[in-house]
């Protein structure tokens, strides 16, 4: 019951810029876009997260579009260690999204030497 | 970091026996998950509680329980292990924020295997 769709898998060298896009066509008003990361046997950790436009942290950058519909997770410069599932969602302040963190399958990123 | 823990983070058992997987977060947050994923899959949302003595299930059937007597605590507990049930739980928790979005964070896991 994921509400975002992303690719299933990418390939990526190191020293790229990595750019992974996902849909959320019925984002609701008040919803924020989160992206999180997860290495194999571990719990998935909080990367970035933004409402419209551009953020950027030490980790990454999102780009969201005026209309909100989709988003863009670009890393830049990959390493081998970036290599893991990233997980885009929908978090806000309503309370069907609160109380289900819907997860879909992620974006598989594999980075190569 | 996140103040969420997990015990044990490792747990191989025989079938049959009762097990409880602990789940504590030291950051006053209301909500709290758990969550089962097999190793490449999805996370499949099993239980989650909005609040002390609030629990509901989560959309993927489970024989697992859970309770919220206290705030900080939210255990999953199998009272009959089996080998069906061997999988990685991961328990998360989440606020929302004075600016209106919600920061959620996870645990390390639990890796359960049943033989």
């Amino acid at each position: 019951l994921a509400k975002t769709t992303q690719p299933i898998s990418m390939d990526s060298y190191e020293g790229q810029e990595v750019n992974i896009t996902c849909s959320h066509n019925n984002i609701a008003t008040n919803d924020y876009i989160t992206w999180y990361q997860q290495f194999p046997s571990q719990g998935p950790r909080f990367i970035i997260q933004g409402y419209k436009t551009k953020v950027t942290n030490e980790v990454a950058s999102l780009f969201i579009p005026a209309d909100r519909k989709s988003s863009t997770l670009s890393l830049p410069r990959v390493s081998l260690s970036d290599t893991a599932v990233y997980y885009c969602l929908e978090l806000g302040r309503g309370g069907s999204t609160l109380g289900r963190l819907y997860f879909g399958r992620g974006t598989q990123l594999t980075v190569w030497p | 970091e996140a103040d969420i823990y997990q015990t044990p983070r490792y747990l191989v058992i025989g079938t049959g026996k009762k097990i409880t997987l602990e789940c504590s977060q030291t950051m006053g947050h209301d909500k709290m998950y758990w969550y089962q994923q097999d190793p490449g899959m999805e996370l499949h949302l099993i239980h989650y509680s909005y609040g002390v003595n609030s629990t509901e299930k989560g959309d993927l059937s489970s024989e697992s329980t859970v309770s919220r007597i206290r705030t900080e605590h939210f255990p999953l507990t199998l009272e009959s292990a089996r080998p069906s049930h061997t999988s990685q739980y991961l328990c998360a928790s989440s606020a929302l924020k004075k600016q209106g979005n919600t920061e959620a964070f996870f645990g390390q896991g639990t890796r359960l295997t049943v033989v």
